[in-house]
């Protein structure tokens, strides 16, 4: 059974800084990984996709890698504001079901 | 475009009535639909995936007759809770497939809240 786990579950940091969210997978049988963001209250943003043939995505400010084999993705944030203050999720696509992490909530503060 | 729209966007109702909740895929056919619960600062959590025109498959510990699922067309898929109770309170979320993709795009939640 897969399982997907997000470190940290929260995160605090001051404006500019750059950051690192972790998400693990237990089952390398995945088709893709995604990142999304949520706010409070608020449906899925999806940020970026990454196949389970690629290494890595990056939109922005942001850049996600994937390292299938050992189960690992990570999200990098560039030069942090606080507008980017969310819970950020990812989710592994195995064959029949996307199954979600646990999250991380990040603060950013001016 | 992939956009998905869910109504209502927030419900209140009282114990014990029934809660229609629709998703659309407004600008693509979805060929799956599935439906997801989120508790209060927890994650997201697989309620059942539905194909148009067949039956919906429920996940473990989902009431199907609790939570009925209908999906009448390429477009439209609606989570009905039945009977509601104040511990169904909590956020809906739909997504759906778009033909040839294997990602799911989400809608933007129901907020139901069970008096």
């Amino acid at each position: 059974k897969q399982e997907v786990t997000q470190i940290p579950a929260a995160l605090s940091v001051p404006e500019g800084e750059n950051l690192v969210l972790n998400c693990s997978f237990t089952d390398s049988a995945i088709y893709n990984l995604q990142w999304f963001r949520q706010d409070p209250g608020k449906g899925l943003t999806s940020l970026l996709l990454i196949q389970s043939s690629q290494r890595e995505q990056t939109s922005g400010r942001l850049n996600a890698s994937l390292d299938k084999s050992s189960g690992r993705s990570t999200l990098y944030i560039a030069a942090s504001q606080p507008g980017d203050s969310a819970t950020y999720l990812c989710a592994v696509q195995g064959t029949d079901k996307l199954i979600f992490g646990t999250g991380t909530r990040l603060q950013v503060f001016p | 475009g992939a956009v998905v729209s869910q109504h209502p966007s927030r419900v209140i109702c009282k114990s014990g009535t029934s809660v229609k909740i629709e998703c659309r895929s407004l600008d693509f056919q979805a060929t799956t639909m599935f439906w997801y619960r989120q508790f209060p600062k927890k994650s997201l959590m697989l309620m059942a995936t539905s194909n148009e025109g067949s039956k919906a498959t429920y996940e473990q510990g989902v009431e199907k007759d609790k939570f009925l699922i209908n999906h009448a067309s390429l477009t439209l898929s609606t989570l009905t809770v039945t009977s509601a109770h104040p511990e169904d309170s909590s956020f809906y979320i739909c997504s759906a497939n778009k033909r040839g993709f294997n990602e799911q795009f989400f809608g933007p939640g129901t907020r139901l809240t069970v008096l």
